[in-house]
């Protein structure tokens, strides 16, 4: 399969752990997405990466709240301390960076996160 | 701020029946358009989009999209739909100043009866 890849797809952690989440996008595509999404809702933007550098952040990125994609290939995704209304569905999406500002996002199948 | 609102939550139709869902969003500059979907169990996938020229788009599966500037719109129609259609249907839009995010609205699921 050569989509977007999503690890873990379900994690269940206790109020105050940290959390890490890994996106592994299309292989030529150089813009990464994370969105979260909540139930009833869209997703939500967070952050956006072009290769290696964060361009755009979401007020919704809390401090406790950082990604990072160390050589503009796989990205990750850290919570600090979660909060049970960090419990969504986050999910990575990436793109080819073409004439236009914008180009297909294609979504992986997401990281279900559960605080308790 | 940009904002996208979706008018049905939930749709219910039988096979055959015509479909339109309502978008609407707010912003004032030129914006890129889309509608997604996720049918159950599968990731989000591209339905159609909407950058310049034609205002009327088609989409994969027989679905096409009317964008009406004036009215800030971008309906989701198809003629005739199918039990396969059941899925969940989320409009987007991304304001066209060369900046990344994207902004979904609450999203629409639709049961198709058999």
């Amino acid at each position: 399969d050569t989509g977007v890849s999503q690890d873990p797809r379900h994690k269940i952690t206790k109020r105050g752990q940290n959390v890490t989440f890994r996106c592994d996008p299309i292989s030529e595509h150089n813009r990464l997405y994370w969105y979260r999404q909540t139930l009833g809702q869209g997703p939500e933007f967070l952050t956006y990466f072009q290769n290696e550098a964060q361009l755009e952040k979401s007020r919704l990125l809390s401090d406790r709240f950082s990604a990072e994609r160390p050589k503009g290939s796989f990205s990750t995704l850290e919570i600090q301390r979660t909060e049970q209304g960090d419990s969504a569905m986050y999910l990575c999406a990436s793109s080819l960076r073409g004439h236009s500002s914008y180009n297909e996002q294609f979504f992986g199948p997401g990281t279900r996160l559960t605080v308790l | 701020a940009q904002s996208v609102s979706q008018h049905n939550h939930h749709v219910i139709l039988s096979e055959a029946a015509s479909l339109e869902l309502g978008c609407n969003y707010s912003y004032g500059g030129t914006v890129n358009l889309f509608w997604y979907v996720q049918y159950p169990g599968q990731h989000l996938q591209l339905l159609l989009k909407y950058f310049s020229g034609d205002p009327l788009v088609k989409g994969i599966k027989g679905f096409e999209a009317e964008f009406i500037k004036s009215k800030f719109s971008f309906n989701l129609r198809k003629p005739s739909v199918q039990w396969s259609d059941t899925a969940e249907y989320f409009c987007a839009v991304n304001a066209n100043t060369g900046g990344f995010k994207t902004i979904f609205g609450a999203g629409t699921r639709l049961f198709v009866k058999a």
